[in-house]
């Protein structure tokens, strides 16, 4: 059972420059996050899905979008690069709804992007 | 807007103290739920208290939730070299909703 997955562990991107960075869990969930997070800032929402077909802003949405491809997976992308998206990214899956109000949110191990 | 504020900021201990840590919610919530980060890993479900719960414990884990006050304490009772991490808070108020996260309680043990 390999949890929630993250793809790159780490990438280095020219200013400019787009990629995409996946996640795929295998639990079943209906809900997954995107988070970032930098020192001294904890880490702040960029985009959730509550369930599959849906998709929500979190607190700092701008320069990404999201695509909530199936069930199991949850894309985040950068389309043009900035240096302020120098950050650790990290996604997270939750088995949400009614008579999920108390179930925990699974982390992947995070990926370390560097906008030069 | 933050649904969990841990404070201190940072905390050093010697293994075998007491580490206490506390966490402020803005808004009325559910549950509150408290998560360990190690250095460079993501984070991990420790504790869930609901709304109606006062005090819960979990091994050498002691969480306490004051609705009135919006606050939430957790102790870490004789601490280890191991217990060096992060801590955060997050409340929850719907069971569809967000979770979202305050700055963290980053806590250092010193054998």
């Amino acid at each position: 059972n390999a949890g929630v997955t993250q793809t790159p562990k780490f990438q280095v991107l020219k200013t400019g420059q787009s990629m995409t960075l996946q996640c795929a869990q295998d639990m079943n969930h209906n809900s997954m996050y995107w988070y970032r997070q930098d020192p001294g800032m904890g880490l702040r929402l960029i985009y959730y899905s509550a369930s599959e077909g849906t998709t929500d802003k979190g607190e700092v949405p701008n320069g990404y979008n999201v695509s909530r491809l199936n069930k199991r997976e949850f894309s985040l992308r950068l389309e043009s690069a900035a240096p302020s998206q120098t950050s650790v990214y990290f996604c997270a899956s939750r088995l949400a709804g009614t008579g999920n109000m108390n179930t925990e949110a699974f982390f992947g191990q995070g990926t370390r992007l560097t906008v030069v | 807007s933050q649904q969990g504020e841990e404070d201190p900021q940072a905390l050093s201990i010697q293994e075998g103290e007491n580490a206490t840590m506390n966490c402020s919610y803005k808004t009325s919530i559910n549950n509150l739920q408290w998560y360990r980060q190690n250095s460079g890993r993501g984070l991990v479900h420790l504790i869930l208290i609901r709304s109606n719960e006062r005090e819960k414990h979990s091994g050498r884990l002691r969480v306490t939730l004051d609705t009135s006050k919006k606050s939430s304490s957790l102790l870490i009772t004789a601490s280890r070299a191991a217990d060096t991490a992060s801590y955060f808070c997050a409340g929850r108020s719907d069971s569809w909703g967000k979770l979202q996260f305050g700055a963290g309680t980053q806590v250092v043990v010193t054998p």
